[in-house]
């Protein structure tokens, strides 16, 4: 029972331009969200997490849209560098439900 | 300040054999988890130690334990090896149990052959 779900196993973006990451969500308990970056041969990075009280968390070139009504939320970075290109992994949790569920992790590629 | 640290970073393994692997968190961390990572499956949840106890638990076999001393550095056993249990192994600390921010080490790459 994938509660956390990342529907595109791959993403490809020129330099410059918007990468946008999708997540959807089952798990209505969840009120807790965090995108996690991870390099190879590295463990994940917390990126940016957002709490079910907003709807837009941002930081730097990094923001994270929640859209409870449809358990979707995006990560949006503007604009993309080389660097970027990792896994991004999307995760939840709530004070309930303890444990962090994470997704299926989404490889992002920015072409320069 | 230094980050989680894992041990040992590769280890090769045949069916049948068991495997302890170890994990120290950032100090001042009093939960950590560990995740099992293998291609297509994204990070699965295994369990979360807290000041000594198991707070939670994932949907894997009793093969699979740990535990955590008071110094809050945790290993994870995986006894009766098999072909599938080969992954990375993730271990992630943060300062209080709930699930927020996590801190993760660099993994152990368990091969079972």
């Amino acid at each position: 029972d994938q509660q956390v779900k990342q529907n595109s196993p791959s993403l490809s973006v020129q330099e410059g331009r918007i990468s946008i990451l999708n997540c959807d969500y089952t798990n209505s308990m969840f009120d807790y969200f965090l995108w996690y970056k991870k390099y190879p041969a590295e463990g994940p990075t917390f990126l940016i997490s957002i709490s079910s009280i907003k709807d837009k968390n941002e930081d730097g070139r990094f923001t994270v849209f929640l859209n409870k009504s449809a358990k979707h939320l995006s990560l949006h970075i503007v604009p993309s560098q080389p660097g970027d290109s990792a896994v991004y992994f999307c995760a939840a949790s709530s004070e309930g439900y303890q444990k962090v569920t994470f997704g299926t992790g989404t490889k992002l590629q920015v072409i320069p | 300040k230094a980050g989680v640290t894992q041990t040992p970073r590769y280890l090769i393994k045949t069916r049948g054999q068991q495997v302890t692997l170890s994990c120290s968190p950032i100090s001042g961390h009093r939960s950590v988890s560990w995740y099992q990572q293998t291609p297509g499956q994204g990070l699965q949840f295994l369990f979360e130690y807290f000041s000594e106890t198991q707070r939670n638990k994932g949907n894997f076999p009793g093969r699979f334990s740990g535990r955590q001393f008071s110094n809050s550095r945790s290993e994870m056993n995986v006894s009766t090896l098999e072909l599938g249990d080969s992954a990375l192994y993730l271990c992630a600390s943060s300062l209080n149990t709930g699930g927020y921010e996590q801190y993760f080490g660099p993994g152990t790459r368990l091969t079972v052959t």
